[in-house]
């Protein structure tokens, strides 16, 4: 089976920069996805990593080491409106087609 | 608007009943999927179709009956609701299995 484990819980300051662990056990990895979720609404897609490294887009940063079976969410200029829960998620399965969801890390940005 | 719907956006009804959620998605994706996520926040997969054939379907009681009746459209119907069925129900499209997904924006199951 699939496990992920990341932080419940992180709380930062506007404008800090934060960084969300996650860690995963899997039979058949294909890539880490990373999904925001503001409370009450549905989850978008942030970023993908299939290949170790960082991948960049804007504020928003995603690394991932194969070997070490982690990856990691980092933002940048923490804003107001980046309070939301993070969930890392990986592809899994025949053909990479099973997307399973970790528990999720509520972030609570403060002035 | 380009998007993933579903209808209804909250359902609430007695233990015992049958019940359907509706989705569709005009993106021109292949691949729809059925995701619940519980109080805590956890998102379990149920059921994955690619071109309206099954391609996932998790160990999710028999109650639970995906239909495509083509690729813009998966239902989800359940019978004999129960209080565990609570949860928020969230269809999903991606261009094929392993793209990004695009979420609905949920149908909140509330079973009394």
């Amino acid at each position: 089976g699939q496990s992920l484990e990341q932080p419940s819980e992180v709380t930062a300051v506007e404008g800090a920069i934060v960084q969300i662990n996650c860690t995963y056990q899997t039979s058949g990895f294909y890539g880490l996805s990373w999904y925001q979720q503001h409370d009450g609404g549905a989850p978008t897609f942030l970023s993908y990593n299939a290949l170790d490294g960082l991948e960049e887009t804007g504020r928003f940063s995603s690394f991932l080491s194969r070997s070490d079976s982690y990856g990691y969410l980092l933002l940048q200029e923490l804003q107001m409106k980046d309070s939301a829960s993070y969930f890392c998620a990986v592809y899994s399965g025949g053909g990479g087609n099973k997307l399973t969801f970790g528990t999720g890390t509520q972030l609570k940005v403060e002035l | 608007d380009t998007a993933v719907s579903q209808t209804p956006k909250y359902l609430v009804t007695q233990m015992g009943n049958d019940k359907s959620i509706k989705c569709e998605q005009n993106l021109g994706h292949d691949t729809m999927y059925w995701y619940k996520q519980d109080s805590k926040k956890f998102l379990k997969i149920m059921f994955s179709y690619n071109n309206k054939e099954l391609i996932i379907n998790e160990t999710v009681p028999n109650r639970f009956s995906p239909k495509s009746p083509d690729k813009a459209h998966l239902n989800l119907h359940i019978n004999s609701l129960e209080l565990g069925d609570s949860a928020v129900y969230f269809c999903a499209s991606s261009q094929d299995p392993g793209s990004p997904l695009h979420f609905g924006n949920g149908t909140r199951l509330t079973v009394t």
